[in-house]
């Protein structure tokens, strides 16, 4: 069963430092999206991608964070720098396209720890 | 907008007794209504949904949820847990916006033995 493929599993940093994850989408997917989840919340959308273009960035810290998806395929998350308040889950999900019923399947997540 | 509401952030229960996991949402269109599941430290796997068509949904492992377009609800429910049930369960609603999810904070089931 294809499955969404995400890296590094587990990061920790220290604050003001660069982070960067990786998101392998299901093959033939054309949506992606990161989600950031804090411990005891549900997942909260960051940026949604349709091929290689933006659709919805609206909860992107954008001074900090930075999303590309540049070949329409698979989608790195940077975070420069690093702050305190970005411990979180990070999860990244794709599905076939953007329309409303389409499922969502996530992959395993990059937990991480700024000290 | 639309928000996801689960009133419970825990619910513990005893094996084989059954439970029910509350979803309530607010939206101004139709809407599309998810379950999902997250083992620790894990991503989340998609339970089931309900798109149109017959409000009971179900799940191949036991899980039933039954759409109540009157009372903006989708209640996750099981008529006997199984230890390998405890998780948190997460309840998500997509509308005419382009399949952008709002999830619910969740909700830990924890089965007792």
């Amino acid at each position: 069963e294809a499955e969404v493929a995400q890296s590094p599993r587990y990061k920790i940093t220290e604050k003001s430092q660069a982070v960067a994850f990786w998101c392998d989408p299901i093959s033939g997917h054309a949506t992606l999206y990161w989600y950031r989840q804090i411990l005891g919340q549900g997942p909260e959308l960051l940026v949604q991608f349709q091929d290689e273009s933006v659709v919805d960035d609206s909860q992107l810290p954008k001074d900090r964070f930075s999303a590309e998806r540049l070949k329409g395929v698979d989608s790195t998350l940077k975070i420069q720098p690093a702050e305190l308040g970005d411990s979180a889950m990070y999860l990244c999900a794709s599905s076939l396209s953007r329309l409303s019923q389409e499922t969502q399947y996530f992959g395993p997540g990059t937990r991480l720890l700024v000290l | 907008a639309q928000s996801v509401t689960q009133l419970d952030s825990q619910v513990p229960v005893f094996e084989e007794a059954p439970v029910e996991l509350r979803c309530n949402y607010s939206s101004s269109v139709s809407v599309y209504l998810f379950w999902y599941v997250q083992y620790p430290n894990q991503g989340l796997q998609l339970l089931l949904k309900y798109l149109s068509g017959s409000t009971l949904v179900e799940s191949i492992n036991g899980f039933e949820a039954e759409f109540n377009k009157s009372q903006t609800s989708f209640h996750l429910r099981k008529p006997s847990v199984h230890i390998s049930d405890t998780a948190e369960y997460f309840c998500a609603v997509s509308g005419n916006n382009f399949n952008k999810f709002y999830f619910g904070s969740g909700t830990k089931l924890n089965v007792k033995p």
